[in-house]
């Protein structure tokens, strides 16, 4: 059961490139998120999507689009990529928001030089 | 504002007990959660809180007090690989996570 999977799990770009994080689920979940992880900080919501078809913004959705075309997939992009967007990006999955905990992903390492 | 306060970094000794805190301010309260987090890894599950009382799972409990908007992890019979950030999580009204910044735990033999 590979549960969240995430890829790639590393990447460096270059400002102004653009680029497309994969998270996929074998959990049959209704409930993805993107999240990012920044030193001395909490994880923020990036986008979230509650189910098939849908997304909505989170905390901090500015530069990031998302798209959840099938169930098992979320993507996220970077329009144009910037050293402000150097982070690490984990997907998070739940069956239910409401007293289920959500499971994440390996997380992806990015940075924009 | 939403805040989540823990401290950012605890010390212990193995075999010993500690007791990591945690208050909130946040826009409704649906449950607290408490996330283990190893270096370089994900963030896994470790408690949920949604009622005043004490969750006990094993060698690790979790305290909460809606009223006081506070909780602690307890941790006891510490091992090495308990080495971790711990990371507490309060779900607000619209049913989502409101993240602190974790406490680092480092256990010295």
């Amino acid at each position: 059961n590979a549960g969240v999977t995430q890829t790639p799990k590393f990447r460096v770009l270059k400002t102004g490139q653009s680029m497309t994080l994969l998270c996929a689920q074998d959990m049959n979940h209704e409930y993805m998120y993107w999240y990012r992880q920044d030193p001395g900080m909490g994880l923020r919501l990036i986008h979230y999507s509650v189910g098939e078809g849908t997304t909505a913004k989170g905390e901090v959705p500015d530069g990031y689009n998302v798209s959840r075309l099938k169930k098992q997939n979320f993507l996220l992009g970077l329009e144009s990529a910037a050293p402000s967007q150097t982070s690490v990006y984990f997907c998070a999955s739940s069956y239910d928001p409401e007293g289920q905990p959500q499971h994440f992903g390996d997380g992806t390492r990015l940075s924009i030089l | 504002g939403q805040n989540i306060d823990q401290p950012t970094e605890m010390t212990a000794t193995e075999g010993a007990i500690v007791q990591i805190n945690c208050t909130y301010q946040t826009s409704g309260f649906n449950g607290l959660f408490w996330y283990q987090q190893h270096a370089g890894e994900a963030p896994t599950f470790l408690s949920y809180n949604v009622l005043d009382g004490l969750e006990e799972k094993g060698r690790f409990s979790s305290f909460l007090s809606r009223s006081k908007g506070y909780s602690y992890l307890l941790l006891k019979e510490l091992q090495m690989k308990d080495s971790a950030s711990y990371l507490c999580a309060v779900m607000d009204s619209n049913y989502q996570l409101i993240w602190g910044a974790g406490t680092k735990l480092i256990i010295k033999p």
